[in-house]
């Protein structure tokens, strides 16, 4: 398994601004995802960050609004740049493990 | 595209059994279960590969049927701490290298167990 954790946990910016998410995991994994969570609604992945490569983004996500690094093995960072109020919501990371998934606290953005 | 989840909310009472479904349209290579409290991270139940297996944990299991891309998760006595959502994502048998970990989630179905 593995335990990931998410700084900062909540946050409420303005429009306009940017906003830097940190996913830290307790072990060196490969594959880290960022997902968003609508409350009350279901994940969707917003795209897929290997240590040493590009990240990829899901269709409907680009970089220039969500970029994201994996400067090594336990650490990643999304940007959520330019937010508006559409992009309030919850933001999650998450690790492989194998073949299982674990997901961090996620981050509970708003945006005024 | 989505997977299916049914029902859409369940209120059970303590020490009654549940069943929650997920259907795909696509092939799958897994299905992956996940139980959501409210303000906190989906917590990983288990995994299933394409190949039929059954798996169990306590009082949770689930099956998966390849060949109708469906699966289901039985909760059985059920608990009080079995309340939240439950998600299931998967991942299509088309998926290679690093796609393996690209889920794609059902709805998601709430489980509600009373006193």
């Amino acid at each position: 398994s593995a335990v990931i954790s998410q700084k900062p946990s909540r946050d409420i910016c303005q429009r306009g601004t940017s906003l830097t998410i940190q996913c830290q995991v307790d072990s060196q994994v490969t594959m880290m995802f960022w997902y968003r969570q609508q409350p009350g609604q279901s994940l969707t992945l917003i795209a897929t960050a290997n240590q040493g490569s590009e990240a990829t983004y899901e269709s409907g996500f680009v970089i220039d609004k969500f970029p994201i690094s994996r400067p090594n093995l336990t650490f990643s960072t999304l940007t959520v740049s330019n937010m508006s109020p559409e992009d309030s919501s919850i933001y999650l990371c998450s690790a492989q493990v194998g073949y299982e998934q674990y997901f961090g606290p996620g981050t509970r953005l708003t945006v005024t | 595209q989505q997977p299916v989840q049914s029902p859409q909310a369940v209120i059970l009472r303590e020490g009654e059994d549940a069943v929650i479904n997920c259907s795909s349209s696509k092939a799958l290579y897994s299905v992956h279960w996940y139980r959501q409290k409210h303000g906190e991270a989906p917590v990983f139940l288990m995994i299933l590969l394409k190949g039929g297996e059954q798996k169990g944990h306590e009082k949770i299991s689930a099956s998966f049927n390849e060949k109708k891309q469906q699966s289901s998760l039985y909760l059985t006595a059920s608990q009080l701490s079995y309340s939240g959502t439950y998600f299931c994502g998967t991942v299509p048998s088309n998926a290679g290298g690093t796609s393996y970990g690209k889920l794609t989630f059902g709805q998601g179905t709430i489980l509600t167990v009373h006193p």
